[in-house]
């Protein structure tokens, strides 16, 4: 079974510019997550999607942040203007299978470096 | 502060047992989740206890959950060099995981 696929692995951008993270989760999860993993610390949620729908955005920095996922199946995470606090590794995770629905599988991130 | 606390660093030898401590906040938790990540990996799931038991273990890995206290671990027999990495503990209140800042286990040969 293919696992969480994310792309691409890495980026640098300067600080201002945008960029864009794009994730496939494990086929059949409903659950998608995006966390946010700075240098040091655990992973933080920004935000967690039920099909396409939006269940919690509450820690998304919704003035320079986005995320979508049109069909349910593929979400895309933006950046529009990047800070250089935003450098972190971007994390998706799908879950929704089995006994344990909650169970969440990670891909292997996007590190971004904003200059 | 911190809902799920962990001590930074843990350094055993090859072939010891390694004792990996969580503390968390959220008794409505219904699982507890322990995650590896190595260096520039995504986390990979080791294993997870549901609320209403004790103890599981799975091969080389035992957790412990202690809900009074809201305590958890996770040992690790015979520590081989190549479980060095970062642990993280978990617990998902509303599904999302809220994780610890992770435990870096250093195995020595």
């Amino acid at each position: 079974e293919a696992g969480v696929a994310q792309s691409p692995r890495y980026k640098i951008i300067e600080k201002r510019q945008s960029v864009a993270f794009w994730c496939n989760p494990i086929s059949g999860h409903a659950t998608l997550y995006w966390y946010q993993q700075i240098l040091g610390q655990g992973p933080k949620l920004l935000i967690q999607f039920q099909n396409n729908g939006v269940v919690d955005d509450s820690q998304l920095p919704k003035d320079r942040f986005s995320a979508e996922r049109l069909k349910g199946v593929d979400s895309t995470l933006k950046i529009q203007p990047a800070k250089l606090e935003d450098s972190a590794v971007y994390l998706c995770a799908s879950g929704g299978l089995g006994i344990n629905q909650e169970t969440q599988y990670f891909g292997p991130g996007t590190r971004l470096l904003v200059l | 502060g911190e809902d799920v606390e962990q001590s930074l660093f843990l350094s055993v030898r090859e072939g010891d047992s390694s004792v990996i401590n969580c503390t968390y906040t959220d008794s409505s938790s219904t699982y507890l989740y322990w995650y590896k990540q190595e260096p520039g990996a995504g986390l990979q799931l080791l294993t997870y206890i549901f609320s209403n038991m004790d103890m599981k273990q799975d091969q080389r890995l035992t957790v412990l959950l202690n809900k009074k206290d809201k305590h958890l671990s996770l040992r690790i027999a015979d520590t081989q060099t190549g479980d060095s990495a970062i642990y993280f503990c978990a617990e998902a209140p509303w599904r999302a995981l809220t994780f610890g800042s992770g435990t870096r286990l250093q195995v020595q040969p």
